[in-house]
């Protein structure tokens, strides 16, 4: 089973300033048939499902602001925002959907400084 | 437009088998890639995977919880269910479905998720 590991588990970040999160994953996410990396973002706001925003690994789902940008191949991957907004507080996750069984990270708590 | 709502009930005693339905519209179960699947979230902790139905009657369950999860669909109805079996109250958790397309993308659309509590 793959096993992904964010970092950090918690996340303190002023307003205006980049926020940068982590995702390893225990195998490689790269599928070499057709070189797609099969890795996603996810935030969380409390009480509320995940919502998409990024998917294999760099495309930014429809909709979500350009400040949001996935990076990384093979089995490490980062989430950047690039300019903190007080609307960006929530938990984010990565995903992976290489294969079944499908896993996410723990979480990482994103807070204002 | 594609919705998913989880429905069931929302105490379950120990050891009794929980049922839960997600009712879909805005695409068909049967639709060539078409995926939906079901994740939990225990209060204050994080996602994890159950299982997944395709269009084409290919499941997948998480192996840790295997032999107590069965997922089926009713295409007429729009349809899936997960039941659970023996639960405990480590199950006790937010379940949510969630809509895949196996070609081309992770689980995009997700219901509001359904709190279950497992107590006696």
């Amino acid at each position: 089973d793959i096993v992904m590991t964010q970092s950090p588990d918690s996340l303190a970040v002023s307003l205006g300033e980049r926020a940068t999160i982590n995702c390893k994953s225990s195998q490689s996410l790269l599928y070499d048939s057709n070189n797609n990396n099969y890795l996603s973002w996810y935030q969380q706001k409390p009480g509320l499902p995940p919502k998409l925003l990024i998917y294999w690994a760099s495309v930014r789902e429809s909709g979500v602001p350009d400040r949001f940008s996935g990076s990384g191949s093979g089995t490490d991957f980062t989430l950047t925002i690039s300019s903190l907004q007080a609307e960006d507080v929530a938990v984010y996750y990565c995903h992976q959907y290489y294969e079944s069984p499908f896993s996410f990270g723990q979480g990482t708590n994103l807070e204002i400084k | 437009q594609i919705t998913l709502k989880e429905s069931g009930p929302t105490v379950v005693k120990p050891t009794q088998t929980l049922t839960l339905t997600c009712t879909v519209s805005g695409f068909s179960l049967s639709t060539s890639g078409v995926g939906v699947g079901w994740i939990r979230q225990p209060p204050g902790k994080a996602l994890e995977w159950l299982a997944i139905t395709y269009w084409n009657d290919d499941n997948r369950y998480n192996p840790s919880l295997r032999y107590r999860l069965t997922i089926t669909k009713d295409t007429s109805k729009n349809q899936v269910v997960l039941t659970m079996t023996d639960v405990d109250p480590a199950d006790t958790a937010t379940y949510y479905c969630a809509h895949r397309d196996k070609w081309l993308r992770p689980f995009d659309y997700w219901g509001q998720g359904t709190l279950v509590t497992v107590s006696s």
